[in-house]
This record gives C-alpha cells, structure tokens and sequence, in this order.
C-alpha cells in the first residue's frame, strides 16, 4: 500500500514562489504524479516523474526523489488563478494510483 | 472533444436505494477507474477495469459494482446506498498500455447524497 504525506493548507502572494512538498511510502513504486483541482471541478494533470530530477513544464516545476520518497511541486510566478488543490499521486507496479489528502494553495493579492 | 462525460451530475438519494452512476469516454482508452472523493481523505479508488470484458476491486470497494461491456462505458451500481456513501464520484480513464505517464483524464463527476 502507499502513504502519502502533503501539506493542508498554504497560502502566498500573486508573483511569489510556493513549493508543495509531498512524501510517501510505497510497497512499489512507479512514478509519481502532480494534479491540479480547482473548487468543483475535476482533477486535471499537471507533471509526472518516474526518475530522479527536476521536470519544469513552464511555471510549474516538479522534483522527485526516489531514495527519499520524495517530491515537490514549485509553482512560480504566482497568479490568483492557481488558488487550487494540488493532489500528489503515487503509482505503484499494479500501475494503480494512491492519492494524497491535497493541499490547498490560495493566491492572495 | 468529450472526453469523458459523467451523469447525473448531482443525485439525491434515500438510503437503502440503488443507482448507477453512468461514465462514458470518446478517447478509446483501454482503461477506466472510478474514485471517491470525501474531504480530507483524497482520491480513494473503487473498481478498475485494465480492458473491456475486465473489472478489478480497487481499495475501498465495498457497497459498490461495476460492470465493462464494451470500452466507451463503466457504470457503477451501488445496489443499496447508504449515508457513508455520500460523497464526489470521479470516473477516469488512461490508455492503460503500460509505461510511460498513461496519465488518467477525469471526469466532472457525480456529486451524491445519501440520505
């Protein structure tokens, strides 16, 4: 089974810098996965690592480390419309998803 | 595009009533999942079904069946809901053949009550 760790809440302002760090543990591990979900709406994908590193893909950024069953989302360059639910996932060797509880990131002006 | 309709969108339900929660996806994905959503607890994954003709119990799927007729469609049935059944479904699906991201698209999903 997973065990998956992220911050409830965070707050920051429109422009600046926010890293949502996650942490798991995991009977397999294969591959890890950033969605964004805003209020209703359904979850969508964001970034997806499978080996160490950073992957960026514009503002959003994502690292991972598997020795350390680790992992961050840094979203840069803040913009109100990034208030959302950041939900880290961890597939294991069934190529099943585990879901964390989310975190949710409100932009202040 | 579609993509991957789900309907009702929202559903009142008396306790000890059955429904169907009905997914359909235009992509041709090999793969469908359905997940509950309830606060604080994340995405929680009921049934999985890897291809048309399969389905597979996912981590909470008591209370709860499914059935894959063919690849556009996965239905699930609770055959007699009940309170703790209140919850945001989320149907997904992945072309499911393995490697790479085979990132999952999501549904709106079905928001439900059980009364």
């Amino acid at each position: 089974g997973q065990n998956i760790d992220q911050p409830t809440e965070m707050t920051a302002t429109e422009g600046a810098i926010v890293q949502i760090n996650c942490t798991y543990q995991t009977s397999g591990f294969n591959g890890l996965f950033w969605y964004q979900q805003h209020a209703g709406e359904a979850p969508t994908f964001l970034s997806y690592n499978v080996l160490d590193g950073l992957e960026e893909k514009g503002r959003f950024s994502s690292f991972l480390s598997r020795s350390k069953g680790y992992s961050y989302l840094l979203l840069k360059e803040l913009q109100m419309k990034d208030s959302a639910s950041y939900l880290c996932a961890v597939r294991d060797s069934d190529y099943k998803l585990s879901f964390g509880a989310g975190t949710t990131v409100t932009v202040r002006a | 595009t579609a993509g991957i309709t789900q309907a009702p969108t929202s559903q009142i339900l008396a306790a000890g009533r059955s429904m169907t929660l009905r997914c359909t996806q235009d992509m041709r994905h090999n793969a469908m999942y359905w997940y509950r959503q309830d606060l604080g607890l994340g995405l929680r994954l009921i049934h999985y079904s890897n291809t048309a003709g399969t389905t597979g119990k996912g981590e909470v799927p008591d209370g709860y069946s499914v059935s894959r007729a063919n690849t556009d469609d996965f239905p699930l049935t609770l055959a007699s809901a009940v309170p703790s059944q209140t919850s945001v479904y989320f149907c997904a699906s992945s072309e499911g053949q393995g490697g790479g991201a085979d990132t999952q698209y999501f549904g709106p999903g079905t928001r439900l009550t059980v009364l």
